[in-house]
């Protein structure tokens, strides 16, 4: 399974843009990347999943560059809400969606008013 | 539509004692999964049931752990006799076969946190 790299924590202010980073060199050709959100005291929760190039859905937007190395997972004018952290996950789609793709450390986005 | 559902929320053993974990998944859902981080680790990948069939169980640590799903729905997780190293917090999901529905990742419960002193 790919590993993955992102930052520990991040800073953001209300009604900006964010944009979180992840590394993942060893990606395989059938892997996918995928997004998870985790408040405290809860379960993750599904942001976004993609293969390639742009994925948008009603919360984030995923850029993919062509040489899949890296994404970027991005959120349009963040609010105080959006405090939580962050995982990049990459797996095969039969691996992710069994689970088995590495959570990692995650990514701890704090937005400030 | 209500959420995975996990109980207890918190769990305080002795080790060397049994406790069991349950975890009511989406309506629907076929696939089940149970995670777990100890403490300062990352979340870990358990098992997964699709129905009432263990899919994968190459995440369960040991012989102590014992996962079933009933019928197909509910699913309960135990861990017997309790060590001090199984404290955490231990997560259940849920999903639906992403070949019919893609790019809908998982649903996760809010966590059962276990102590073992």
């Amino acid at each position: 399974l790919a590993k993955t790299t992102q930052p520990i924590s991040m800073d953001s202010y209300e009604g900006q843009e964010v944009n979180i980073t992840c590394s993942h060199n060893n990606i395989a050709t059938n892997d996918y990347i995928t997004w998870y959100q985790q408040f405290p005291s809860q379960g993750p929760r599904f942001i976004i999943q993609g293969y390639k190039t742009k994925v948008t859905n009603e919360v984030a937007s995923l850029f993919i560059p062509a040489d899949r190395k890296s994404s970027t997972l991005s959120l349009p004018r963040v609010s105080l809400s959006d405090t939580a952290v962050y995982y990049c996950l990459v797996g095969d789609i039969v691996d992710t969606n069994a689970g088995k793709s590495t959570f990692g450390d995650g990514t701890t986005l704090t937005v400030k008013p | 539509e209500a959420g995975v559902t996990q109980f207890p929320s918190h769990s305080v053993i002795e080790k060397g004692q049994t406790v069991t974990l349950r975890c009511d998944p989406i309506s629907g859902h076929d696939n089940l999964y149970w995670y777990r981080r100890v403490m300062g680790k990352e979340i870990k990948f358990l098992l997964h049931f699709v129905k009432e069939s263990k899919q994968d169980e190459s995440g369960m640590p040991n012989n102590r752990f014992l996962a079933e799903r009933t019928g197909g729905t509910y699913s309960t997780l135990k861990v017997q006799p309790a060590e001090l190293e199984d404290s955490g917090v231990y997560f259940c999901a849920s999903s639906q076969d992403f070949r019919e529905f893609p790019g809908m990742g998982q649903f996760f419960g809010p966590g059962t946190r276990l102590t073992v002193l």
